[in-house]
């Protein structure tokens, strides 16, 4: 079974703060994607990799920056925490060739106050 | 700019009930339709279709595509309190997906 791992599930940070989201992937994916769930807004991608220290911006970009140093690994990291920033974050994976789903982590609801 | 969009939003229904939900979208570079199933967690695969009118079926769970008129549904037999959770809808392009924002059903007994 693919298993991708989020390092935390519940993450609370002050305002200002760098914050590190790890995720571990163990199927060997090229791609990985950072996305945040909010109601109303459905998944919204914030950046994806389709190899190592390869990195496209997604739709919302603003405010974070992703690291992918090795394959199994894609860190998404928020400079400087803003309420904004408050969210649910999912990390996913999945092959390049042939079927294109994606294998997601449980998810780190991220409180910033 | 890609679009994928899920009707209804929500949806209350009885236990034995019937259920469709709707996908349409407008993607360049179309490569498949992905359906995922989100109960209070991460979003499980369901069903992934790429061909026009080739029917995907599984237990009580179908979806079928038409890359003509850009749609997709999946329908839901004989509905379990069970399948109440978020049902995402999203189109694949060169392995980036869109995700529409979901159709929340809930299954009373």
């Amino acid at each position: 079974d693919v298993k991708v791992t989020q390092s935390s599930r519940y993450l609370v940070k002050r305002t200002g703060e760098k914050v590190f989201l790890e995720c571990v992937q163990d199927m060997d994916h090229e791609n990985m994607f950072w996305y945040r769930q909010d109601p109303g807004l459905g998944l919204r991608l914030i950046y994806f990799s389709y190899d190592v220290k390869m990195k496209e911006k997604g739709d919302i970009p603003e405010g974070y920056s992703v690291s992918r140093e090795k394959k199994e690994r894609f860190s998404l990291i928020l400079e400087s925490a803003s309420t904004n920033q408050t969210s649910m974050y999912l990390c996913a994976s999945s092959t390049s060739w042939g079927v294109y789903e994606q294998y997601f982590g449980p998810g780190t609801r991220l409180t910033v106050t | 700019e890609d679009k994928v969009v899920q009707s209804p939003l929500s949806l209350v229904v009885h236990e034995g009930d019937t259920v469709t939900l709707n996908c349409s979208y407008e993607v360049t570079n179309f490569r498949s339709l992905l359906w995922y199933k989100q109960e209070k967690k991460a979003p499980t695969f369901l069903f992934m279709l790429t061909s026009s009118g080739i029917e995907k079926k599984s237990g009580r769970l179908s979806s079928i595509l038409d890359k003509k008129e850009l749609f997709s549904i999946l329908n839901i037999t004989a509905t379990q309190t069970g399948d109440s959770a978020v049902y995402l809808c999203a189109v694949s392009n060169a392995g980036k997906s869109t995700f529409g924002d979901g159709t929340t059903l809930t299954v009373k007994p």
